[in-house]
């Protein structure tokens, strides 16, 4: 089974928009972290939020939100005033332990978005 | 600071060949991943690294190993090159194993097979 699912390989929308990209995932794990990075075209990885399965709030950053529903096991991903700068691939990850801590990332497939004027 | 870089930013290899992809992680970080994003399957776990061992590998064959040297740089070297191992290779760094340490990648290598 998978471990974190994506279910949108594209999503469009228009500058200023507010967006969200879905993640749901999947342990056992009661200790975990999510992550969401962002990859332009150019092919580097962008940390862009985390969350931890503790935590009591939603994390934000700046213009990213994350919409964390832990008995769902979702970690959605929210953009708010989409800029054109933002149109790239999209990753959702999990990292699982404190046993496990420093394994790499559980990547999902990713969302391609693409932001038009 | 200094990100993470890596080294060449393109190699092309045909197969049956041997490839070495370079790696620098971020000052001060200790740990060095690495990632092969081929097309269609996403990004799978490679290898990890932590002052200088192997501390975990994902399900890859042996002819994928590495190393990292004393001053936290790391080494992939992929043997006997295959057609399938055409990807983008990218590595990532991180400062000490907590859970909500994110790890910061470099661009990536993209390796090409002929």
């Amino acid at each position: 089974a998978q471990k974190i699912t994506q279910t949108q390989p594209g999503m469009f929308v228009q500058e200023k928009e507010a967006v969200t990209l879905d993640c749901t995932y999947d342990t056992s794990d009661p200790s975990y972290g999510l992550f969401w990075y962002k990859q332009p075209s150019s092919g580097e990885m962008i940390f862009l939020i985390y969350q931890g399965s503790y935590d009591q709030q939603n994390a934000t950053e700046g213009r990213y939100s994350l919409n964390f529903q832990k008995a769902r096991k979702s970690a959605n991903l929210v953009i708010s005033a989409s800029q054109l700068g933002d149109s790239a691939m999209y990753f959702c990850a999990m990292r699982e332990g404190p046993n496990q801590a420093g394994t790499a990332l559980i990547f999902g497939k990713g969302t391609t978005l693409s932001v038009s004027s | 600071e200094a990100g993470v870089t890596q080294s060449p930013t393109h190699l092309i290899k045909t197969r049956g060949q041997q490839a070495t992809l370079r790696c620098s992680p971020i000052s001060g970080h200790t740990s060095v991943y690495w990632y092969q994003q081929a097309l269609g399957l996403g990004l799978q776990f490679l290898l990890w690294y932590d002052e200088g061992e192997e501390r975990n590998r994902g399900n890859f064959p042996p002819r994928f190993s590495g190393r990292q040297f004393p001053n936290y740089s790391s080494e992939l070297n992929v043997n006997a090159l295959e057609l399938e191992d055409s990807a983008l290779y990218l590595c990532a760094s991180s400062l000490g194993q907590g859970l909500g340490q994110p790890q910061h990648f470099g661009d990536g290598t993209r390796l090409s097979i002929l």
